[in-house]
């Protein structure tokens, strides 16, 4: 069974840092990852999604890195803002339609 | 467009009810997904349809979990003799696709609360 960690589980950063979430995963053979966002009592936003032939995605502050054969991600975020604080999901498709998720990381941004 | 929407947003049940949450997928997205997300945790696959069909529902806890999508759009999970363990937010997320994997588009869950 796919099992996805997440490190750390929680984040505190002031404003302006770059910052790097953590994600790993045990079955390499994937269709893809996905990375999202969760505010509070809300549903998942999807940032990025990185197919299994590519490396990386880019969108405007965000990029995230796959390494299939060491079964890791990362979600980098430059120049953070207040208005990043949320929970990040890290969730992997195994089987072409089921997405097994990571615990999330909660962050928090500073003024 | 709009988005996935779920109704209702919350509902709190005495343990022994039957409830029933409904999903209104993207307008055309022939994929739908339930997931179940407990305190904490991360969210966990319940079953998917395409279209019309149940495609995999090996991620229902148990028989009191039943879900449907009668006419390939409208999704609706009930729970029969809801239990305190069911508390949990249920997600509802829908798909273009049916090859290859594209993006899944989440609702905003339904926070259920068995008291």
């Amino acid at each position: 069974k796919q099992e996805v960690t997440q490190i750390p589980a929680a984040l505190s950063v002031p404003e302006g840092e770059n910052l790097v979430l953590n994600c790993s995963f045990t079955d390499s053979a994937i269709y893809n990852l996905q990375w999202f966002r969760q505010d509070p009592g809300k549903g998942l936003t999807s940032l990025l999604l990185i197919q299994s032939s590519q490396r990386e995605q880019t969108s405007g502050r965000l990029n995230a890195s796959l390494d299939k054969s060491s079964g890791r991600s990362t979600l980098y975020i430059a120049a953070s803002q207040p208005g990043d604080s949320a929970t990040y999901l890290c969730a992997v498709e195994n089987s072409g339609y089921a997405l097994n998720f990571g615990k999330g990381t909660s962050l928090l941004v500073t003024p | 467009g709009a988005g996935v929407s779920q109704s209702p947003r919350y509902k709190v049940a005495k343990r022994g009810q039957d409830v029933a949450l409904r999903c209104d997928p993207i307008s055309g997205h022939v994929s739908l997904f339930w997931y179940q997300q407990a305190l904490g945790q991360g969210p966990e696959f319940l079953t998917y349809f395409q279209n019309e069909a149940q495609l995999d529902k090996s991620g229902l806890p148990s028989d009191r979990f039943f879900a449907e999508r009668p006419e390939g759009s409208v999704s609706t999970l009930k729970i029969q003799r809801t239990q305190q363990e069911d508390s949990a937010v249920y997600l509802c997320a829908s798909s273009p696709r049916t090859g290859n994997s594209y993006e899944q588009y989440f609702g905003p869950g339904t926070r259920l609360t068995v008291t």
